[in-house]
C-alpha cells in the first residue's frame, strides 16, 4: 500500500557530527515533503520542506535533498547541537490528495556533548 | 505559542464515558485536522476540514466524531472509547489554496490532548 518509511528509528551522534535521516516513498504523485521536529512532551514544529520541482533546499544547518526518480528524500544536519536532539518525522502528500500527508514513524535523534 | 491550541491537554476517561477534545487556531487558516500519536507508530491522519466541510475521513472507528463548527475550531467527540484509543490527538491546520494541484501550505500542530482510557 501507499507508505512512507524512515530510517533509522534511532540515531546517535557526537555534537559536531552531522545527522542523515533517510525517507522512502511509494506514491509518485507525491508532491510535497515536509520535515517535523518534535521535542519530548512538545508538539511537531515544521523545520524544512521541499516541493517536487526542487532537488535540494538548504538553511543554516538542515538541508534535505529530493530525488524522485528514485522516490527518497533526506534530512540533513550538520554540525549537531545537543538542541537537536528530538524525533524528526518526514511526511509525503498522498498522490494529488489535497492536505492528506502520511508521515514517516520518526527518527529518534539524540546529540551526546 | 497561541498559533493553534488545544484543550484539554491532558484526559482520562473511562470506556463508558462521553468527552470531548477542542482546538481552536489563531492563524486564519481554513483547514483543520486530527492526527493520532501512538507511541513508536506513524501520525495517523484521522479526519481533515477544509471551509468547514469534512473532506477525509481516514477510516476512523464511529466512536469517534467530529465537528468544525467554524474556520478557527474543531471538535473530536469520544464516547465508548477502548484502552488501544489511548494516545496524543494532535490537531493542525494549515491554508488550502482551494487547488488539489498546488502543493498544501504547512501544517502547523497544537500541543496535543494526551488521551487515557481505562
Amino acid at each position: 500500500g501507499e507508505n512512507v518509511e524512515q530510517h533509522p528509528s534511532t540515531l546517535s551522534v557526537q555534537e559536531g557530527d552531522s545527522a542523515v535521516i533517510k525517507c522512502t516513498y511509494s506514491d509518485s504523485a507525491s508532491n510535497y515533503f515536509p520535515w517535523y521536529k518534535q521535542e519530548l512532551g512538545k508538539r511537531p514544529q515544521l523545520i524544512i520542506d521541499i516541493r517536487s520541482n526542487v532537488g535540494e533546499k538548504k538553511d543554516q544547518r538542515i538541508a534535505v535533498t529530493l530525488n524522485k526518480t528514485a522516490k527518497h528524500f533526506s534530512l540533513h544536519i550538520t554540525e549537531t547541537q545537543p538542541e537537536d536532539s528530538a524525533v524528526y518525522f518526514c511526511a509525503a502528500t498522498l498522490g494529488d490528495s489535497w492536505g492528506k500527508l502520511q508521515f514517516g514513524a520518526g527518527t529518534q535523534v539524540v546529540v551526546t556533548p | 505559542e497561541t498559533g493553534v491550541t488545544q484543550t484539554p491537554r491532558h484526559l482520562v476517561m473511562g470506556m463508558t464515558n462521553k468527552k470531548s477534545l477542542k482546538c481552536e487556531q489563531h492563524l486564519g487558516h481554513n483547514a483543520m485536522y486530527w492526527y493520532k500519536q501512538s507511541a513508536k507508530k506513524p501520525l495517523e491522519l484521522m479526519f481533515v476540514y477544509s471551509l468547514e466541510e469534512r473532506v477525509e475521513n481516514n477510516s476512523v472507528p464511529s466512536r469517534f466524531s467530529p465537528e468544525c463548527p467554524n474556520s478557527s475550531h474543531l471538535f473530536l467527540h469520544l464516547h465508548t472509547l477502548q484502552p488501544e484509543d489511548s494516545a496524543l490527538y494532535l490537531c493542525a491546520s494549515s491554508q488550502d489554496s482551494g487547488r488539489a494541484i498546488t502543493p498544501p501550505d504547512t501544517q502547523y500542530f497544537g500541543p496535543g490532548t494526551r488521551l487515557t482510557v481505562l
